[in-house]
């Protein structure tokens, strides 16, 4: 069965940083286009980061761009994103996804989510 | 960035009805527009992909089209279990965007 599960959320001071893990199973990471969206409280959905199978090929939202950054651990199956100089706007649940094959902007698998506070 | 705007924001229905929403996208995007379903507290479920493909496991009664730039989703018999919060998202162009949501309620 195909299954993401992420890690590492919490609650951070403004400016801080904070490296979120997803651990897929069921599926090769390399293989697959993955993303991350995030979801503000009472909000709708956003996306914020893709990388493809080869990792030069990542895209990030303009408001994160230079700020977060997209990885991924083949060995360990695990894609993670790593958040830097954190705002309050980036408080949000995060949804690691997988992309379907074809069209890697169609997320069919989503994990739980884990939950970012950006807050003092 | 490329908007989508969603319509209505809300609205009720009642089991049984068939429904329609509405999706617009501010330029074109090919068919590269996807179909999702939230529950409360609950991560997305794709629904449909490519503007009109039913995802692997999706009951028949869901169904999405495409007219220009103006995408629809349609529930044709609504069950209880549909009663959720629906969101469009276009994966034609970088940033891929998101609809703000309509959200189905019980009448």
């Amino acid at each position: 069965e195909v299954q993401l599960l992420e890690s590492g959320g919490g609650l951070v001071q403004p400016g801080g940083s904070l490296r979120l893990s997803c651990a897929a199973s069921g599926f090769s990471l390399s293989s697959h286009a993955m993303s991350w969206v995030r979801q503000a409280p009472g909000r709708g959905l956003e996306w914020v980061s893709a990388i493809y199978k080869t990792e030069s090929s990542t895209y990030y939202e303009d408001s994160v761009k230079g700020r977060f950054t997209i990885s991924r651990d083949s060995s360990k199956n695990t894609l993670f994103l790593d958040m830097n100089s954190l705002r309050a706007e980036d408080t949000a649940i995060y949804y690691c996804v997988k992309g379907i094959m074809g069209g890697p902007g169609a997320f069919e698998t989503w994990g739980p989510g884990t939950t970012v506070t950006v807050s003092s | 960035a490329i908007r989508l705007a969603q319509s209505p924001s809300s609205f009720s229905a009642s089991p049984g009805d068939r429904v329609t929403f509405t999706c617009r996208a501010s330029q074109p995007v090919s068919s590269f527009l996807a179909w999702y379903q939230q529950k409360a507290g609950k991560a997305p479920k794709l629904l449909i992909y490519a503007a009109s493909s039913l995802q692997s496991g999706v009951p028949s009664r869901f169904s999405g089209s495409k007219s220009g730039t103006e995408f629809t989703l349609t529930i044709s018999g609504l069950q209880s279990e549909d009663f959720a919060t629906y969101y469009c998202q276009q994966y034609y162009t970088y940033p891929w965007t998101f609809g703000q949501g309509t959200q189905v309620e019980i009448k």
